[in-house]
């Protein structure tokens, strides 16, 4: 009953690191997202796929890449961590537009 | 002008009162709508869709206006476990599309 499994869970960069988000899904969906959270901010999407083999920006893609490496798994790439990217990072996972969107726990980055 | 706007918070009741959110979208392609709860900078939860007829779930009503393109939960008898963050979501586009957030309002619910 895994889910969605997002690696790490925490971990702090200094400024112009780079370092890959991990997410898998177990449950077989289409659709991946991942999404950061800041305070008073809620949830803005960063990168979405919409099935395996497309990516598409979302609301706040500066600084990131991903890749859609299967259908289980949806990968986020920071390329020169900025104090900026400090947040909460959420990956989620859907069948399709009208149905649940499941989450990982998250992973919170700190970039000194 | 974001994409999914709520009302802002924190919205403090006691318990046994009923609350009201509202919230409102700009994008007329807008496909599915819902509304999730989020505890404590946990991950977001669907707490229920909302459905062009309304729909109830307990002491829950959700109600979406196409025309104004505006979506409303309500919360009847409060409980202190209601206490959290609810989150408008909105779909946008197709094949899976655009999942949107607002920004969240916090609610407390006082014994």
């Amino acid at each position: 009953n895994a889910g969605v499994t997002q690696t790490p869970k925490f971990q702090v960069l200094k400024t112009g690191q780079s370092m890959t988000l991990q997410c898998a899904q177990d449950m077989n969906h289409n659709s991946m997202y991942w999404y950061r959270q800041d305070p008073g901010m809620g949830l803005r999407l960063i990168y979405y796929s919409a099935s395996e083999g497309t990516t598409d920006k979302g609301e706040v893609p500066n600084g990131y890449n991903v890749s859609r490496l299967n259908k289980r798994e949806f990968s986020l790439r920071l390329e020169s961590a900025a104090p900026s990217q400090t947040s909460v990072y959420f990956c989620a996972s859907s069948e399709g537009m009208n149905t649940e969107a499941f989450f990982g726990q998250g992973t919170r980055l700190t970039v000194v | 002008r974001k994409e999914v706007e709520q009302d802002p918070g924190p919205f403090n009741v006691p318990e046994g009162a009923t609350v009201a959110f509202n919230c409102t979208y700009s994008n007329s392609a807008s496909q599915s709508f819902f509304w999730y709860r989020q505890d404590c900078r946990k991950e977001p939860k669907l707490l229920m869709s909302v459905y062009s007829s309304g729909n109830e779930d307990g002491r829950f009503t959700a109600q979406l206006n196409r025309a104004s393109q505006y979506i409303s939960l309500l919360i009847r008898d409060s409980k202190l476990s209601d206490s959290a963050t609810y989150l408008c979501v909105v779909n946008v586009g197709n094949q899976g599309g655009k999942l949107i957030f607002g920004q969240g309002t916090e609610l407390s619910v006082k014994p």
